[in-house]
């Protein structure tokens, strides 16, 4: 079946400008999760969705970082007024459960994001 | 903050040889573990887990160690082919980590090269 897909692959940004990054995870998965790697480093955890509610932000960098998941299904990531260091690769992975299971977190391709 | 590292940041292996990947861990909380594997361009690919209650997992061609009085992790990969070359991760979920329960905690990774 189909996997968590990301949209767009590729985004190019100026500083200073607002970007939207979307994650549609494996239909049926409950949770959800955005990560953040760097280059050359392992995913930094950003947040976590149990369905459209937000429990967990604790990772978001700055008030500019918002997510979003309102019908329990597709999620969006945004940043506002971005900025060099926000450059990485934004993941987004899913799982069928809830946050206390040891469910398997099935990751996508990833979102590479570069602000010039 | 609590993280999960590698020993060793690079492995060059030949073809047909067995791989050993190591990672240490220091949040003794912790009770889930996952390797994954990452190939350039794409996202974390599930590989194996284990739980804290045990302390060996075999898949296929796949083996994951567990040792929990030194907090060490190992990936152990038979027979190692041209195909295995990514950069593989362990990642640890700790129970009651900063209010989540659902995120995953990434080492830096290790790269391996196989060698035909």
């Amino acid at each position: 079946g189909a996997g968590v897909s990301q949209s767009p692959r590729y985004k190019v940004a100026k500083r200073g400008q607002d970007v939207a990054l979307r994650c549609d995870p494996i239909s049926g998965h409950v949770s959800l999760f955005w990560y953040q790697q760097a280059l050359g480093q392992g995913p930094e955890f950003l947040t976590y969705f149990q369905n459209e509610a937000q429990l967990d932000k604790s990772g978001l960098p700055s008030d500019r970082f918002f997510a979003e998941r309102p019908e329990g299904s597709v999620s969006t990531l945004k940043i506002q007024r971005t900025q060099q260091e926000d450059s990485a690769v934004y993941l987004c992975a899913s799982s069928l459960m809830g946050q206390s299971s040891t469910d398997t977190q099935y990751f996508g391709p990833g979102t590479r994001l570069t602000v010039l | 903050g609590e993280s999960v590292g590698l020993h060793l940041p690079t492995l060059s292996v030949q073809e047909g040889d067995n791989s050993i990947i190591n990672c240490a861990y220091s949040n003794s909380a912790s009770d889930y573990f996952i390797w994954y594997k990452q190939e350039s361009g794409k996202g974390p690919q599930f590989i194996i887990d284990i739980r804290s209650n045990m302390d060996k997992r075999q898949g296929q061609r796949v083996t994951v160690l567990l040792n929990k009085t030194v907090k060490h992790l190992s990936l152990q990969i038979a027979a190692t082919q041209p195909g295995d070359s990514a950069v593989y991760f362990c990642a640890e979920k700790p129970m009651n980590y900063g209010g989540s329960q659902g995120n995953l905690i990434f080492g830096k990774g290790t790269k391996l090269s196989v060698k035909p």
